[in-house]
């Protein structure tokens, strides 16, 4: 079945670092891949995606490359804020469906000032 | 436009109870699916339904069930219910066509 693992948190950074969240996949087929975004208190909301191999999701200055070769999505950003600290999680589903997403377990990221 | 919107946001049962949770999807939505997250996990397929049939399922005992309503409105239902169902509950809506997932901010059950 499929399968997504990231890398274990927590991640604490001070503003402006660096970031990378790892990811990696097992899927059958071609997977559409997902990263999403949960604050505290909410819900899960999207925050890039990127639906066939090469291609790069990117938004709010997050981007992620879709890696058939690795079958890896990682997640970076260049300079990262205060205000993204929340829990990210990576996910996929069966490409051309609109059946589940299988999640990852979760990484906590906390950005210091 | 509104989103999804869950209710209610939280809720406290006794074990063994039974408890129905609520989902009105996005506009333009006419499949839901259900996720329930363990607390410091990511979340986990309950089932999705689409023209009222549930069309897929995860992992979960029978005591979990659903339904989807003519205006593509849903009802989680647990039975029976045990500590380990205490969680975070998600509904995702979803046109048929396509993959546009969006979630509600759910519905946290706590089960004492």
């Amino acid at each position: 079945g499929n399968s997504v693992t990231q890398m274990e948190g927590p991640v604490t950074l001070s503003e402006e670092a660096f970031l990378t969240i790892n990811c990696t996949y097992t899927a059958t087929g071609y997977p559409s891949l997902f990263w999403y975004v949960q604050y505290p208190g909410e819900g899960l909301q999207l925050l890039l995606k990127a639906t066939k191999a090469d291609d790069k999701g990117s938004n709010k200055g997050f981007e992620a490359t879709y890696r058939k070769e690795t079958t890896s999505f990682h997640l970076e950003k260049g300079s990262v804020q205060v205000s993204d600290s929340a829990v990210y999680f990576c996910a996929l589903t069966g490409r051309g469906s609109n059946y589940k997403l299988t999640f990852g377990k979760g990484t906590l990221l906390t950005v210091n000032p | 436009d509104a989103g999804v919107t869950q209710s209610p946001t939280h809720l406290i049962k006794t074990r063994g109870q039974q408890v129905t949770l609520r989902c009105s999807p996005k506009s333009g939505h006419d499949t839901v699916s259900w996720y329930q997250q363990a607390l410091g996990q990511g979340p986990q397929f309950i089932f999705q339904y689409y023209e009222e049939e549930e069309r897929q399922r995860g992992n979960f005992p029978d005591r979990f069930s659903g339904h989807q309503f003519p205006n593509y409105s849903s009802e989680l239902n647990v039975n029976a219910l045990l500590l380990g169902d205490s969680a975070l509950y998600l509904c995702a809506s979803s046109p048929s066509r396509g993959q546009g997932y969006t979630f509600g901010s759910g519905t946290r059950l706590t089960v004492v």
